[in-house]
């Protein structure tokens, strides 16, 4: 079955530096998402992204925050200047067209942690 | 008020039993509705959605939406410890899907 591949799995920075975390989409999706979730807290929306260009964001998706997608395979989110409030989990997710309301595929996710 | 909200639990019940899971919203756009599955360190995984009002059967699980209440439920019949998880309820306008705090479910042999 497809999935979405996330790397690394866990990633330990020190507060200020800049952390790009990765994933690999299903093939043949089309939309991409950001969430994060803070330990014991509830799966936030981060960023969506489609056609080469963010569609939606949320409050949290500050200047902190950028996504690219550098190549056909890969889409990355930057954390630059990172704070100790940005450990948490960061899911990657991708959808099709008929999907992209309710079918998200989620990866496994990368584990921030910011000392 | 929370646009998604939903009871943490934990909810421990024994093999077998019936669970019902529940959350109510306050966003009258929602149009999707979600439940997901998460174990633990790894990504939400979509268990059923719905869209609007109704019910949706799939095996041993059930999904309900009333949308007149705003309310929404999972059904889990002959609960087994491999259900034993963190059960989302999640939904959505448009492309962004927002979730509830999950609540955590044991079944114990």
């Amino acid at each position: 079955e497809p999935e979405v591949t996330q790397t690394p799995s866990h990633q330990v920075t020190q507060m200020g530096q800049e952390v790009i975390l990765r994933c690999v989409p299903i093939s043949n999706h089309l939309y991409f998402y950001w969430y994060r979730q803070i330990l014991g807290q509830k799966v936030e929306f981060l960023v969506s992204f489609y056609n080469n260009e963010i569609s939606e964001k949320s409050e949290i998706f500050d200047d902190q925050f950028s996504v690219e997608r550098p190549d056909g395979s890969n889409f990355t989110l930057k954390i630059r200047s990172t704070k100790l409030e940005d450990s948490a989990m960061y899911f990657c997710a991708s959808s099709d067209s008929f999907t992209a309301n309710y079918g998200y595929t989620f990866g496994s996710g990368t584990r921030l942690t910011v000392v | 008020q929370k646009e998604v909200e939903q009871d943490p639990g934990p909810l421990s019940v024994p093999e077998g039993a019936i669970v019902s899971l529940n959350c109510t919203y306050s966003n009258s756009a929602f149009q999707y509705f979600m439940w997901y599955r998460q174990y633990s360190r790894k990504g939400p995984e979509l268990l059923m959605y719905t869209y609007s009002s109704g019910n949706k059967e799939d095996g041993r699980f059930t999904a309900q939406v009333d949308k007149s209440s705003k309310y929404i439920s999972l059904f889990i019949r002959d609960s087994q410890p491999s259900d034993s998880a963190t059960y989302l309820c999640a939904m959505s306008a448009a492309q962004k899907v927002t979730f509830g705090t999950g609540t955590k479910l044991q079944v114990i042999p």
